[in-house]
């Protein structure tokens, strides 16, 4: 399977633990993506990346989150402190660029605090 | 302020009964207009973009359009694993700043009874 992948699938914690999320995207697009999705509601954008660089963040991203794209290939979004207003879908997605803007999510990582 | 408006909310409807859902826009310079589905707990799939007004795009039962306002998703004789949401959502040209994310409606829910 080529597309994007997203690990774990699944994540339940405890109000201020702190988690890590890895989203891989396909392998030849540049740009990488963050959206978080919650019950009823459409995606919101959090932040974007080309190659390593983060050209944008939402003001929906707290100072408790912090996403990272060492090498240009896979991304890591870690939320500190969660608190139960975090719980949603947070997804990932991935785009070819240089002028092609279709984006291909993942299947999404659930987070549930407690 | 940029955003996309779906409706109706949510749509049932019989087994090849042919139907449209609409996605009104407000953005500052559209980049491009995309539709996406989304199943129950997984990650919207990838299923149009449309760029300027008049185009049109066809994917099996399924018949995407676009005006200035507006774009509708033409559903023609449906069958029951057509049910899922239907997400449209924008890209805005914004010169100098964000010409990444994707700004979504909240859905529109689509079930078809046999």
């Amino acid at each position: 399977d080529t597309g994007v992948s997203q690990d774990p699938r699944h994540k339940i914690t405890k109000r201020g633990q702190n988690v890590t999320f890895r989203c891989d995207p396909i392998s030849e697009h540049n740009r990488l993506y963050w959206y978080r999705q919650t019950l009823g509601q459409g995606p919101e954008f959090l932040t974007y990346f080309q190659n390593e660089a983060q050209l944008e963040k939402s003001r929906l991203l707290s100072d408790r989150f912090s996403a990272e794209r060492p090498k240009g290939s896979f991304s890591t979004l870690e939320i500190q402190r969660t608190e139960q207003g975090d719980s949603a879908m947070y997804l990932c997605a991935s785009s070819l660029g240089m002028g092609n803007n279709e984006q291909f999510f993942g299947p999404g990582t659930r987070l549930t605090v407690l | 302020e940029d955003q996309v408006t779906q409706s109706p909310e949510a749509l049932r409807l019989q087994e090849g009964e042919s139907s449209s859902l609409n996605c009104s826009y407000t953005v500052s310079g559209l980049r491009g207009l995309f539709w996406y589905r989304q199943d129950p707990g997984k990650g919207p799939e990838f299923l149009f973009t449309l760029y300027s007004a008049g185009e049109e795009k066809e994917k099996e039962r399924l018949k995407a359009t676009l005006t200035k306002k507006e774009s509708f998703l033409h559903i023609t004789a449906p069958k029951p694993e057509d049910s899922a949401t239907y997400l449209c959502a924008v890209q805005a040209r914004n010169y100098g700043g964000s010409q990444g994310n994707l700004i979504f409606g909240k859905g529109t829910k689509l079930s078809v009874k046999p």
